[in-house]
Order: C-alpha cells, then structure tokens, then sequence
C-alpha cells in the first residue's frame, strides 16, 4: 500500500531560523512528487513537482529537494508569513485518474 | 481569475438530510476532483473524474454521488448525512496528464 509520512507534524522556528520539513514515501514507482501550502481556512496552494531523484526546485526561501526515498522542504531565513500547513503529495502507478496521496501536513509557525 | 469555484462555504446540516456540493472551474481542465480533510488524516479522494463524461471511485466513496455536468462543473452530493461526513471538502482540477492541481478554498460541512 503507497504511503506517505511527513514529519515533524508542527514545527515552531524563530524569524531567520532555517529548517527542514521532510516527506517520506513507499509508493509502488513514483511518478512525482508534490509540495502545497495551505493556510487556514483556505484550500492548498502548488508549490513545486519534482519527478526524479536529484531534482531541486526554489522557489523564494523555500528549496525542495528529492531522493529516492525521502524529499525535503528546505526553509531558508523564514518569516512570519511563511507560516502555514505544508503538505506533500506523491503520484504513483497505482493512481488513476491522476489522484494524488497526500500525507497528513506539518503545520509550521514562524515567530517573529 | 476565479479558478476553482465551490459553493456553498459552509453548511449544517441534520443526520439523514441530503445535500449537494458544487464546483465549478474556468480554467478547461479536463480532471476534476473531490476530496476531504479531516484532523490528523489528511486530504482523502473521494471521486475523480478523468474527462468529461467519466467518473471514479477514490479512496473513501461510501456515502456520495457525484456528477460531470460538463467540463466545468463537477458536483458532490450526499444522500443521506451522517456524522461521519463531518469535514472540509475540497474540489480540485488539472490538466490532463498534470498533476499539479488547483483547489478550490473548500466547503465546511457539519452534520449533526
């Protein structure tokens, strides 16, 4: 069964305190992998696909990197609006459709 | 630019009532799709539809029906409410053969 593990589940960083969110996955051939953020009360917001192992993609103070097991969302320097719900997502062979997995998000707080 | 369009944005309603959840979207995809969000579970697809004229079951279908009124509109409706579809419900859609979705900003559904 695909899944998808995110952790820490929340994070709390100082402003300018850089940090990793990470997103582990066991998916049957994975066909790419997606970050969103999500801030309260709306619906997610895309910030990158990645589609193989070594690929890196930035956006602002937000890096996302991709290995064969894990991907990460590097955050350099954050500030308090970076704070949100950041949630991955993996297409896979087993999706149809062009469904997603999601996993369950790490709520970041940036305090100033 | 209104891309993902649902209505309405909040609703109760009692155990046993039924309802409908609309989406609309301007932006010609071809894939639409409905999913919900529950504390500490994540985003789950309920149904997808590939084009027009299709639809599929996803990972949590009991207790819905949806409908492809065109390549616009996709719609999700319950029969008959329960407790259980307490939620936040999120219409998404793509492009086909991209999975990089737009979401709508959800409908928060309480059944008492």
């Amino acid at each position: 069964e695909d899944q998808v593990t995110q952790s820490p589940e929340a994070l709390r960083l100082q402003e300018g305190e850089s940090s990793s969110l990470n997103c582990s996955y066991t998916v049957s051939g994975l066909r790419g992998l997606f970050w969103y953020r999500q801030d309260p009360g709306k619906g997610p917001e895309f910030l990158f696909t990645l589609y193989s192992a070594g690929e890196e993609k930035e956006k602002e103070r937000l890096k996302a990197t991709l290995t064969k097991k894990e991907s990460f969302l590097h955050i350099t320097a954050p500030k308090p609006e970076d704070s949100a719900t950041y949630l991955c997502a993996a297409a896979t062979n087993s999706n149809s459709g062009y469904a997603l997995n999601f996993g369950k998000g790490t709520s970041l707080l940036v305090t100033p | 630019n209104a891309g993902v369009t649902q209505t309405p944005k909040f609703q109760v309603l009692k155990t046993g009532q039924s309802m409908t959840l609309q989406c609309a979207q301007d932006m010609n995809h071809n894939s639409m799709y409905w999913y919900r969000q529950d504390p500490g579970m994540g985003l789950r697809l309920i149904y997808y539809s590939a084009s027009e004229g299709t639809t599929d079951k996803g990972e949590v279908p009991n207790g819905y029906n949806v409908s492809r009124l065109n390549k616009r509109e996709f719609s999700l409706r319950l029969e008959s409410a329960a407790p259980s579809q307490t939620s936040v419900y999120f219409c998404a859609s793509s492009e086909t053969g991209v999975w990089g979705y737009t979401f709508g900003s959800g409908t928060r559904l309480t059944v008492v």
